[in-house]
């Protein structure tokens, strides 16, 4: 079965500064992978994700993420932050045989001091 | 603009209660969805539903069950609510496909005292 490890619960950044939160699976046949981000009081909204090809991946609100196969990794980075990213961030796997079910990390809460 | 609907955002229940949790969507998706969220254990997926009538369990379905009578439309249905069941919940749905995006509510605060 797939799982997906958020090592970092909750990651402090000044503004401007560079942000990347981790993420690593465990999935047995290609992951498609995506993250979510959820603002305060919001559902989730989709980020990007990545199923194949170029292994840099753009996203939404200047994120972008790097798939590693080797590293079992799909981590997520913004070159400077702002106050608004301030939210929880989550990373999920699905499989091909899992009727579009996604495995959610447990998330990490990202805090913007000015 | 696409759109999940959940009925409540808060909810406070007694124990003992049936709880019906009501979702809906807009974009004609066959998939939905029903999620737990709690800090430390991310989201944790409870039944998920591929068309009207189906229905399929989750990682975590004990005391609880769905009901999908219209495409649009996705309840979650807490049988006799417990205290452990405070939970944020959350809809989803998506076209079917492994590399769709999945469109969420906003979510369902529930207390159950």
């Amino acid at each position: 079965a797939q799982s997906v490890t958020q090592p970092d619960i909750h990651i402090t950044v000044s503004e401007g500064a560079s942000l990347e939160l981790r993420c690593n699976y465990s999935y047995g046949a290609t992951p498609y992978l995506f993250w979510y981000v959820q603002s305060p009081g919001q559902g989730l909204q989709l980020l990007l994700k990545y199923f194949s090809g170029d292994t840099l991946v753009q996203g939404i609100k200047g994120f972008e993420a790097e798939f590693k196969r080797s590293q079992s990794s799909f981590n997520l980075r913004k070159p400077s932050v702002h106050w608004s990213d301030a939210a929880e961030y989550f990373c999920a796997v699905g499989a091909a045989d899992s009727w579009g079910k996604l495995q959610f990390g447990a998330g990490t809460q990202v805090v913007v001091t000015p | 603009d696409v759109k999940v609907t959940q009925s409540s955002r808060y909810l406070v229940k007694r124990t003992g209660e049936k709880v019906f949790l009501e979702c809906v969507q807009d974009m004609d998706h066959e998939n939905m969805f029903w999620y737990r969220q709690d800090p430390g254990l991310g989201l944790r997926l409870i039944y998920f539903s591929y068309d009207v009538k189906m229905k399929e369990k989750g990682d975590i379905p004990e005391g609880y069950s769905v009901s999908r009578e219209k495409k649009e439309r996705f309840s979650l249905i807490l049988e006799s609510a417990s205290t452990n069941q405070t939970s944020m919940y959350l809809c989803a749905s998506r076209l079917p496909g492994v590399y769709t995006e999945a469109f969420f509510g906003q979510g369902t605060r529930l207390t159950v005292v």
